[in-house]
């Protein structure tokens, strides 16, 4: 019954390849977002979607492509991995993109280590 | 240039004590402010929201209080228990729009 979950949990690859991370939500919310946490802790968007249309895209290389098949869904697929993208990604969805009373909900989060 | 700013890395409280933890922000637009729990291994989870139209917001042992002039909110958890250690995140955000994060500060009540 896990209201956001994401896979995989780990991801252990090869600078130079391509991976991508599963992002679902069950709470019916229309927006959701990708985040990542640096390794000086800080938890930073990247991108937001509301009903499959992208609403924040904010200035991350190319090589990020978030792809949203439906207001439940939202993948994000990375390609030529780098060592800098080495961090945790969270997932995370809220309704009527996060006012006071409907905050964001985060998944459990992807661990990234590019080799 | 980081909007949000926790400048304590980590603390340190005896259970049943007073457990405050600090934010300050730059960014006058900001209208919502929120705090975040996070364990380890999990996503952050969310604790408590305050409206810039308000100082401050109660919801149980959780109190945050919002001085706007100083650009400052605080968390108070009163009393502190082992359970509510953790890493704590500030978060504001303005007309709705992006959320932009504190870099936490971990919690640590002590038995």
């Amino acid at each position: 019954d896990t209201a956001v979950s994401q896979t995989p949990k780990y991801l252990v690859t090869q600078m130079g390849n391509d991976k991508s991370i599963k992002c679902e939500q069950n709470l019916g919310h229309d927006t959701m977002y990708w985040y990542k946490q640096d390794s000086k802790k800080f938890l930073k968007i990247m991108f937001s979607y509301n009903n499959k249309e992208l609403i924040i895209n904010e200035t991350v290389p190319n090589r990020f492509s978030p792809k949203s098949p439906d207001k439940a869904h939202l993948n994000l697929h990375i390609n030529s991995l780098e060592l800098g993208d080495s961090a945790v990604y969270f997932c995370a969805s809220s309704q009527a993109g996060g006012t006071l009373n409907q905050p964001q909900h985060f998944g459990d989060g992807t661990r990234l280590s590019i080799l | 240039d980081q909007q949000v700013k926790q400048n304590s890395p980590s603390l340190s409280v005896q259970e049943g004590r007073i457990s405050i933890l600090n934010c300050d922000y730059t960014n006058s637009m900001f209208d919502y402010f929120l705090w975040y729990k996070k364990y380890p291994a999990e996503g952050p989870t969310f604790l408590i929201s305050i409206s810039s139209i308000k100082d401050k917001n109660e919801d149980g042992r959780f109190t945050v209080f919002l001085n706007k002039s100083a650009k400052h909110l605080s968390l108070h958890i009163v009393p502190s228990q082992p359970g509510d250690s953790a890493v704590y995140f500030c978060a504001a955000s303005s007309h709705g729009g992006k959320l932009i994060f504190g870099q936490g500060t971990e919690l640590s009540v002590k038995p």
